[in-house]
């Protein structure tokens, strides 16, 4: 069964810093892309962040690019998202979601849901 | 990036009705870059319709989706006490990735 747990979700001050995890079983890790999306209740879903299968190679949506990395280890079969530079607009749900056979962006299965709150 | 607008905001119906939830794209795509998720309060999303109308494992067959170019529409024939959630729209090919707003479908 696959199953995705995210953690590390907080308060933070803006300006600062966060990561999340992502922990993965159930499934061949390096065989799947992975991602992160982000919902709140004003922009709905929002897609943040992709690390694709193959070459390894990390894409991102404009909102966060410069300021989010995404990031895996194999060996403990996790993704991460390091969130540098917060703003108030980061506010959100983030999950983590694997990309499907038919696409990377694709995602079939979701994680429970982290919540980041960035508020002085 | 392609801007999906979901109409209607909501829809009222009565158990054993036909939903029909349209996702209107600001330029043409291919059927096969569309798709559709579910959401229920408190859960993540999950994907129902990909591809050329291709069913998720496990979504039952009173779900369908069809449309073209701009135009897209999800169906559900015979209304589930278990259908009541918020439905997405997805564009799901080339970065950016976006999603429509939603359309939440509720009892009647």
């Amino acid at each position: 069964e696959v199953q995705l747990l995210e953690s590390g979700g907080a308060l933070v001050q803006p300006g600062g810093s966060l990561r999340l995890s992502c922990a993965a079983s159930g499934f061949t890790f390096t065989n799947f892309a992975m991602n992160w999306i982000r919902q709140t209740p004003g922009k709905g879903l929002q897609w943040v962040s992709t690390f694709t299968d193959s070459g390894g190679s990390t894409i991102y949506a404009g909102p966060v690019k410069g300021r989010f990395t995404i990031s895996r280890d194999v060996s403990k079969n996790t993704v991460y998202l390091q969130m540098n530079s917060l703003r108030d607009e980061d506010t959100a749900v983030y999950y983590c979601a694997r990309g499907s056979y038919s696409g990377w962006f694709l995602f079939d299965h979701w994680g429970q849901g982290t919540l980041v709150t960035v508020s002085s | 990036e392609i801007v999906l607008t979901q109409s209607p905001g909501s829809l009222s119906l009565s158990p054993g009705e036909r939903a029909t939830l349209s996702c209107r794209a600001s330029q043409s795509v291919s059927g096969s870059h569309l798709a559709w998720y579910q959401q229920k309060p408190g859960q993540a999303p999950r994907l129902l319709i990909y591809g050329d109308s291709a069913r998720a494992t496990g979504i039952p067959d009173r779900f369908s989706g069809s449309g073209s170019g701009t135009d897209f529409t999800l169906t559900i024939t015979g209304l589930e006490p278990e259908d009541f959630a918020v439905y997405y729209c997805q564009y799901y090919v080339n970065s950016p990735i976006t999603f429509g707003q939603g359309t939440q479908l509720e009892t009647k």
